[in-house]
C-alpha cells in the first residue's frame, strides 16, 4: 500500500530561524515528489516538484531534497517569516496513470508550521 | 494565465439535502480535472477525475457524484447528504509547463458542514 508519512506533525519556530520538515514514502513505482504549502482554509499551492534524478530543488527560501534510495525527502525553510505559517504537504506521484488522468497521487497528512515573533 | 474558481466557499447543509459544488477553469483547454476531499487530520483523498466532457472516473465508492457538462466545468453533487460527507472539498486541474510539468493546481476549496 502506498503511504506518505510526514514529521513532525507540528512545529513552532521563531521568526528568522530555519527549519526542516521530513517526508518518508513507500510509493511504487515512484514518479515524482511534490511539496505544497496550504494556508488554513485555502487550497494547496505548489512549492517544488522533483523527479527521480533530482536531488535538490529550490524555490526562494524553500529548498527540497530527495533521496530516492532511502525514499526520503526534506523541505528546508530558511530565515522563516510569519507568512510561512501554514501546513506543508508532501505528495508522491506513483508511476502509473489514472487512465489518462495523470498519475495517482498519495498525500501526506502535512506538517503544521507556526512561526512566532 | 490559467485560473481555477471554486464555489461556494462555505456551506452548511442538513442531512438528506442535496449538494452542488462547482468548479471552473480558465485559460486552458481540455484540462484534466479532479475533486479531492480533505478530512480533518487526514491527507487529501481523490474522489473523481475527468479527462474530458462527460468522462468521469470514480476512485472511491461514496454518496457523491460528479459531472462535466462543459470542457472547463466540473461539478460535485449529492442527492442526499450524510453527516460523513462533511469536509473540505478541493477542485484541481493538471497543468503542464516547462518549469513544472504535470503540476496539480488547486482551487480555494469549499468547506461543507452537514448538520
Amino acid at each position: 500500500k502506498n503511504q506518505v508519512e510526514q514529521s513532525p506533525q507540528s512545529l513552532i519556530i521563531l521568526e528568522g530561524k530555519n527549519c526542516t520538515l521530513q517526508c518518508n514514502y513507500t510509493v511504487s513505482p515512484f514518479s515524482n515528489l511534490r511539496w505544497y504549502k496550504q494556508d488554513t482554509g485555502r487550497g494547496p499551492v505548489s512549492l517544488t516538484i522533483m523527479t527521480f534524478s533530482e536531488n535538490t530543488k529550490s524555490n526562494g527560501r524553500y529548498t527540497a531534497t530527495l533521496d530516492a534510495d532511502t525514499k526520503q525527502s526534506s523541505l528546508h525553510i530558511t530565515a522563516s517569516q510569519l507568512s510561512d505559517s501554514a501546513s506543508y504537504i508532501c505528495v508522491v506521484s506513483a508511476g502509473y496513470p489514472l487512465t489518462g488522468g495523470g498519475n495517482k497521487l498519495t498525500f501526506g497528512t502535512g506538517t503544521q508550521l507556526k512561526v512566532e515573533l | 494565465s490559467q485560473t481555477i474558481h471554486q464555489w461556494p466557499a462555505t456551506l452548511v447543509q442538513p442531512v438528506g439535502s442535496p449538494l452542488s459544488l462547482e468548479c471552473t477553469v480558465e485559460g486552458t483547454s481540455n484540462p484534466n480535472l479532479y475533486w479531492y476531499r480533505q478530512a480533518a487530520g487526514r491527507g487529501l483523498q481523490l474522489l473523481f477525475y475527468s479527462v474530458g466532457i462527460g468522462q468521469i472516473s470514480s476512485e472511491v465508492p461514496q454518496n457523491l457524484s460528479a459531472s462535466r457538462p462543459q470542457d472547463r466545468q466540473f461539478i460535485l453533487s449529492s442527492k442526499k447528504l450524510l453527516l460523513s460527507d462533511s469536509g473540505f472539498y478541493l477542485c484541481a486541474w493538471r497543468g503542464s509547463t516547462v518549469e513544472q510539468p504535470n503540476t496539480i493546481y488547486f482551487g480555494e476549496g469549499s468547506w461543507l458542514t452537514v448538520v
